[in-house]
């Protein structure tokens, strides 16, 4: 069966730190990835997805980016966190070819200080 | 782009009662899946239901693609069940889906 995983569960980080996210898919291939954010009481936000290896889109303007190194790994990143970046972070995977059914990860509590 | 519209945005209810959840959409889709969002901010899936209907357990949901919405029923709410209710919906061709701004769910004991 196929099991998605994000760490760190939680992360605090001061202003102007760096940021990088991990998420890795197991059990299938070629899957389409996904970088969603939440913010405290609200919807969720797309930010990145991809649909192969080093095939990134990006939904929203920002200083974040994402990168898929491997075809199961995305990571979001960042140089420099704002006050703004703090929220919830989850990433899904899609099974390329299938349906169109979207599964989630756990998620990453940021918060920036 | 599809817009996707969930109502109510908040209900709160007794153990016991029955809800019903709408969602909305603005275009013709192929993909709608309903999620939950437990207090610890796991989304669970709940149904892929771009048309026709389902059960599972307690839990049910009719999508009517030729007019645009879904409903996501549940029976006998047990304090278990709150949490946030999501829509999203997804074209054919495309690679994302579309989330609506969720169903706050809270069941009183």
């Amino acid at each position: 069966s196929q099991t998605i995983h994000q760490w760190p569960a939680t992360l605090v980080q001061p202003v102007g730190s760096p940021l990088s996210l991990e998420c890795t898919v197991e059990g299938t291939s070629n899957p389409n990835l996904y970088w969603y954010r939440q913010a405290a009481g609200r919807g969720l936000q797309l930010l990145f997805y991809s649909v192969g290896i080093g095939q990134i889109s990006s939904e929203v303007p920002q200083n974040l980016s994402a990168s898929r190194p491997q075809d199961r790994q995305f990571i979001l990143s960042s140089k420099k966190l704002l006050l703004s970046d703090s929220g919830f972070y989850l990433c899904a995977w899609r099974a390329f070819g299938v349906t169109y059914e979207q599964y989630f990860g756990p998620g990453t509590r940021l918060t920036v200080t | 782009g599809i817009q996707v519209e969930q109502s109510p945005p908040d209900l709160i209810l007794q153990e016991g009662a029955n809800s019903t959840l709408r969602c909305n959409f603005s275009d013709s889709v192929n993909n709608l899946q309903w999620f939950h969002q437990n207090p610890w901010g796991q989304l669970i899936n709940l149904f892929y239901i771009p048309s026709g209907t389902k059960q599972n357990g307690r839990l049910s949901a009719t999508t009517v693609a030729t007019e645009r919405y879904s409903l996501l029923y549940i029976s006998s709410s047990q304090t278990t069940d709150s949490g946030v209710y999501f829509c999203a919906v997804g074209a054919t061709s495309a690679s994302k889906i579309i989330f609506g701004s969720g169903t706050r769910l809270s069941i009183r004991p």
